[in-house]
């Protein structure tokens, strides 16, 4: 089983601000299945990121990301009052896994 | 549009077992595999497991192996992930998923809260 890491725990920042989001894997990700999800209290998570670096349907440009093999990151460019919310990274090569996840608060 | 109707919230004993559905719509439903997770109140997602609406075939994560339970009913365009032997630390929303990492779109269901408690 591959095991994700997310770092950091919690990120505090303010609007407008650029966010880096890690996640290191255990293993390498075969073909980088590699994908972010943001979820909002109360709300199902929503995908962001598929295949490492391909953004999902209808997610804004300011949502990037990149990496391979065991290093991965996702950027926001600009941080909007929306974006405030905990991310997580998946890995889907067979069995799947989620990463502990990153809050990204308002500082 | 494609919809993911799950099962209302359940109250559960230790020991007990739970099933939950997952009904979709707005698509073949064979079209599709389906994807459970789970997250247990303030607590990160946990992946439990995955099931071909198309020939049934599962995977499931190592840690719930004997316990948890993935099935599909065709004819009722309807997932089911049932649960067994439930403990306390089972307490979570639990949420069906048509997750594709290859296309890039999810679709998920509103999650079913089981709460596990004597």
């Amino acid at each position: 089983e591959i095991v994700l890491t997310q770092s950091p725990g919690t990120l505090s920042l303010s609007p407008g601000e650029r966010a880096t989001l890690s996640c290191r894997a255990s293993q390498s990700v075969w073909n980088n299945y590699l994908a972010w999800y943001q979820q909002k209290p109360g709300q199902a998570p929503r995908l962001l990121i598929y295949g490492a670096s391909s953004r999902a349907t209808g997610i804004p440009d300011r949502f990037s990301g990149s990496g391979s093999g065991t290093d991965f990151t996702l950027t926001i460019s600009r941080l909007e009052p929306e974006d405030f919310a905990v991310y997580y990274c998946q890995q889907y090569d067979g069995l799947s896994t989620f990463g502990p996840g990153t809050k990204v608060e308002i500082k | 549009q494609v919809q993911l109707v799950q099962s209302g919230a359940e109250v559960k004993k230790p020991g007990a077992s739970v099933k939950v559905s997952c009904k979709g719509s707005g698509y073949s439903f064979t079209k599709y595999g389906i994807d459970w997770v789970r997250q247990a109140p303030g607590q990160g997602l946990e992946w439990m497991g995955w099931i071909s609406a198309d020939n049934g075939n599962t995977k499931y994560a190592q840690k719930l192996l004997g316990r948890v339970t993935l099935t599909t009913d065709t004819s009722a365009s309807t997932a089911y992930m049932e649960l067994r032997s439930l403990r306390s630390d089972d307490t979570a929303v639990y949420y069906c998923a048509i997750i594709d990492g290859v296309v890039g779109f999810d679709y998920w269901g509103q999650g079913t809260l089981v709460t596990v408690s004597s």
